[in-house]
């Protein structure tokens, strides 16, 4: 069974600088995985940030990127603000048709 | 702007069935994968199942194979996930989504399913 591994609950001060992370619990992610993340405010429809390791969704601010970093893919968010406090999610295409959410992380910027 | 606009949820007892589906508009349904992903009351997200544009290939998560059925109708721009058996940990809002390039690049508001006696 493939586990993808995020952190748990995070915080970050506003105008900081925070990255989640989001593994796999035997192996390597890579851009083969195509990495995606979404941003979840608690009781909306998901929102989507970045897909294929680094590339932003239309309309999402540029303070959000992703990359690799290490064996993990990353969510780098630059000067932190207010409405960033949301649960973000990161998702790996595991071939063969299937794919795998990590557990999440609540952000919360105080 | 794309929309998706799901329907079908309630409540319905364990082993029971329910058909859930997704309304699609602003886009050319039948060009795109599309994707069923669930959020049980307080967790995280899950992968249900992918079909494919032309509906010839599916497939589906360990926890819902053989359970679930995901179709879809390109003349009625419509996403279909019939579920059988269902169990009490099924309970979820089910949200179906447009697949493009390995990602989900929209989603609809879901529909609640509750499992429950």
């Amino acid at each position: 069974q493939t586990v993808v591994t995020q952190e748990p609950p995070f915080s970050v001060s506003p105008g900081g600088t925070v990255t989640l992370t989001c593994g796999l619990r035997s192996g390597s992610v890579s851009t083969s995985h195509y990495p995606s993340w979404y941003q979840q405010i608690p009781g909306q429809a998901p929102r989507t940030l970045i897909y294929s390791t680094n590339i932003r969704s239309s309309g999402v601010p540029d303070r959000f990127s992703g990359s690799i970093f290490g064996n993990k893919a990353a969510l780098t968010i630059t000067g932190a603000q207010a409405d960033d406090e949301s649960d973000y999610y990161c998702v790996l295409y595991m071939g063969s048709g299937i794919w795998v959410f990590g557990g999440g992380t609540k952000l919360t910027v105080l | 702007q794309v929309q998706l606009v799901e329907s079908g949820g309630g409540v319905v007892q364990p082993g029971g069935s329910l058909r859930l589906s997704c309304a699609a508009s602003e886009f050319t349904f039948s060009t795109y994968g599309m994707h069923w992903v669930r959020q049980a009351p307080g967790k995280g997200l899950e992968w249900v199942a992918f079909i494919q544009y032309d509906g010839s290939k599916k497939y589906y998560a360990d926890s819902v194979k053989g359970r679930f059925t995901i179709s879809r109708d390109n003349s009625k721009n419509t996403l279909y996930l019939q579920m059988n058996s269902l169990r009490t940990e099924d309970t979820a809002v089910y949200h179906c989504t447009k697949g493009y390039n390995y990602y989900f690049d929209y989603w609809g508001q879901g529909t609640l399913v509750t499992v429950s006696s």
